[in-house]
């Protein structure tokens, strides 16, 4: 049982760039979740998504888009990469976001905008 | 403003030295307290969830509470392998509008052997 897997764990792109952070979970969880995670900061939710087909704005959105084509996956797309984006990005699954449900969290994709 | 703040920012324990975490927080209607263990270049881990005041769990060295403004994380005893960053998260809301998830920035454990 692989729980949550992140690809790739690093990447390195040049300002105005794109590239798509991939995100899959094999535990049937319908709520997926995109955070970023920055120095001295709280994670803050990108995007989410409550089952396939369905998603939803987080706290900061911008810059930022997703989709949910199958129960398992949950990409995150960067278009026009800027610095502001340098950040650790965690994708994590959860059963139907009532109040016991925690959320499982991937290992993270460490990404920088030269 | 609703807000999770946790300290302190960094905590440095000798081996066998018992402390106590804190994520005081100020939101309307909490649904639910959580505490996440997270290692370096690791996503969080899942340790508790606490749901009313005078609530308490454990497990190994870790012991968590919850007031109604804030939660503690006692560690008895620690040893290296605690060493790591802990997180809160609060889920809070009323139940006409949702619940929101909103996270502490966390507080770095260093056990020293």
């Amino acid at each position: 049982n692989a729980g949550v897997t992140q690809t790739p764990k690093f990447r390195i792109l040049k300002i105005g760039q794109s590239m798509t952070l991939q995100c899959t979970q094999d535990m049937n969880h319908n709520y997926m979740y995109w955070y970023r995670q920055d120095p001295g900061m709280g994670l803050k939710l990108i995007y989410y998504s409550v089952g396939a087909g369905i998603t939803d704005k987080g706290e900061v959105p911008n810059g930022y888009n997703v989709s949910r084509s199958t129960t398992e996956d949950f990409p995150l797309r960067l278009e026009l990469a800027a610095p502001s984006q340098t950040s650790v990005y965690f994708c994590a699954s959860s059963y139907p976001w009532d109040d016991s449900s925690p959320l499982h969290f991937g290992n993270g994709t460490r990404l920088t905008v030269t | 403003e609703d807000q999770v703040t946790q300290s302190p920012e960094a905590l440095r324990l000798q081996e066998g030295e018992s402390s106590s975490l804190n994520c005081s927080y100020t939101v309307s209607g909490l649904r639910g307290l959580f505490w996440y263990r997270q290692d370096p270049g690791k996503g969080p881990e899942f340790l508790f969830t606490l749901y009313s005041a005078g609530e308490e769990k454990e497990k190994e060295r870790l012991k968590a509470t919850l007031t109604k403004k804030e939660s503690f994380l006692h560690i008895t005893a620690p040893k290296p392998e605690d060493s790591a960053t802990y997180l809160c998260a609060v889920r809070w809301g009323e139940e006409t509008s949702g619940s929101r998830l909103t996270f502490g920035e966390g507080t770095q454990l260093t056990v020293n052997p």
